[in-house]
């Protein structure tokens, strides 16, 4: 079965100091992978999406992720972390075979505190 | 062009009654999922409708149900509530259907619904 593991849930860091948010996932088919934060009292927003093309993946506000197959590992990176970044994060795997019916499977979280 | 927009944003019911949520989604936008968020079991899937068609459907008890109207938006309907269904349901909106798996989805704010 298709699942998503955010292995910390939460990560406090130094305004200024570089961020790491771990996300390793299974899946048996080519997975769609995504970030997505959670603003306090905001909508969810996407960060960034992988989707089979290039592995490294560039989203907004400077963060980044890299997919790595042979560890199974999408981790989210930041080089400076910024105080309008605390907020929470979550990672997201598609399930399922390609095509229709594929079901995004949501981490838990992982909570940014970003301090001053 | 608008995002999506959820109603209402609060709700408070007792056991035992039924409630009824509305999403509209943005503009052009075909698709609507519906999830439901909680602090221990995180974002949980409850359906996909498409074109007025269910696409897709999580793994939630038949008193949870939805449809979409011509114009795409969305309602979804819990019949019966428990108090574990106290919760954030949130709606996202997609060009496509989000069961290809690849799909970026745009939330809205989410509907906080407590029942006692």
């Amino acid at each position: 079965a298709q699942s998503v593991t955010q292995l910390d849930s939460h990560v406090s860091v130094s305004e200024g100091t570089p961020v790491l948010l771990r996300c390793n996932y299974s899946s048996s088919y080519s997975p769609s992978l995504f970030w997505y934060v959670q603003h306090p009292n905001k909508g969810l927003q996407l960060l960034l999406k992988y989707t089979s093309a290039a592995t490294l993946v560039k989203g907004i506000n400077g963060f980044e992720a890299e997919f790595k197959k042979s560890e199974t590992s999408f981790h989210l990176t930041k080089p400076s972390a910024h105080m309008s970044d605390a907020a929470e994060y979550f990672c997201v795997v598609s399930q399922g075979m390609a095509g229709n019916n594929r079901k995004l499977i949501w981490g838990l979280g992982t909570s940014l505190a970003v301090n001053p | 062009k608008a995002g999506v927009t959820q109603t209402p944003r609060y709700l408070i019911k007792t056991r035992g009654q039924q409630v009824t949520l509305s999403c509209s989604p943005i503009s052009g936008h075909r698709s609507v999922s519906w999830y439901q968020q909680t602090p221990g079991q995180g974002l949980q899937f409850l359906f996909e409708y498409f074109s007025e068609t269910q696409r897709n459907k999580g793994n939630f008890p038949g008193r949870f149900s939805g449809r979409q109207f011509s114009n795409s938006r969305s309602e979804m309907n819990v019949s019966t509530l428990e108090l574990g269904d106290s919760a954030l349901y949130l709606c996202a909106s997609s060009l496509r259907s989000s069961s290809g798996g690849g799909e970026t989805q745009y939330f809205g704010p989410g509907t906080r619904l407590l029942v006692l």
